[in-house]
């Protein structure tokens, strides 16, 4: 079982188009990152989110923290052909050293 | 600073083979990962080093893999013999204790014939 579930898996949208992605687990975390990798490259840290219910904004992105600190998600707005990647989130869950990935959502944004 | 340097960038091999995965890491961080990526089962920790001391190599398949870290500044994953099931990417990242993120490789993309 994946402890860190993402969805939806593939997202495909027009540029402009608002969309949100999901990242859910049965485990609390205590901290919880979003990375975006694009092709032929290693992921790269977007956020870290650290309090339950913690709004972080970078420029059209929104990443929130759930207020039980097992589920986050990631909402961009107007979105960009420049978008277009692979969108990771990686938890810690407290008393381990290291990151749980999701296996992300591949989201493809058309001109 | 460079960022965390792996090599090769792509690697070609036939069955039975040796394979050896480089990865030097950013100066300074103290943790080093290897990670194993496919489309079935996403980002894989294989193992990570703590201060070159491997801390947790539970996610190795098999008795085939094997990672050493001489110094901080240097680390191998081995493949003996490689498999034709292992092709696959391997990310290396590192970290320090001042970060709560890693900092990826940009990846060995690994065929196996």
């Amino acid at each position: 079982t994946q402890l860190l579930e993402q969805s939806p898996q593939l997202l495909s949208i027009q540029e402009g188009e608002n969309l949100t992605v999901y990242c859910n687990s049965s485990s609390v975390f205590s901290s919880l990152q979003w990375y975006r990798q694009e092709p032929g490259e290693g992921p790269v840290l977007l956020v870290t989110v650290v309090t339950g219910g913690e709004v972080k904004k970078l420029k059209r992105l929104t990443f929130q923290f759930g207020d039980a600190r097992k589920d986050s998600s990631l909402h961009i707005t107007a979105a960009q052909p420049g978008d277009t990647g692979l969108y990771l989130c990686a938890g810690r869950v407290s008393g381990y050293s290291t990151l749980t990935f999701g296996k992300g959502t591949m989201l493809l944004v058309s001109p | 600073d460079a960022g965390v340097i792996q090599s090769p960038r792509h690697e070609v091999t036939e069955m039975g083979q040796e394979v050896t995965l480089r990865c030097k890491p950013i100066s300074g961080h103290n943790s080093l990962f290897w990670y194993r990526q496919t489309m079935m089962r996403g980002l894989e920790l294989l193992i990570y080093f703590n201060n070159n001391v491997p801390i947790d190599d539970s996610g190795m398949p098999e008795d085939r893999f094997s990672a050493k870290m001489p110094n901080a500044s240097f680390s191998t994953l081995k493949i003996q013999p490689s498999e034709p099931r292992d092709s696959a990417v391997y990310f290396c990242a590192s970290s320090s204790r001042r970060t709560y993120g890693y900092t990826f490789g940009s990846g060995t993309r690994l065929t196996v014939v």
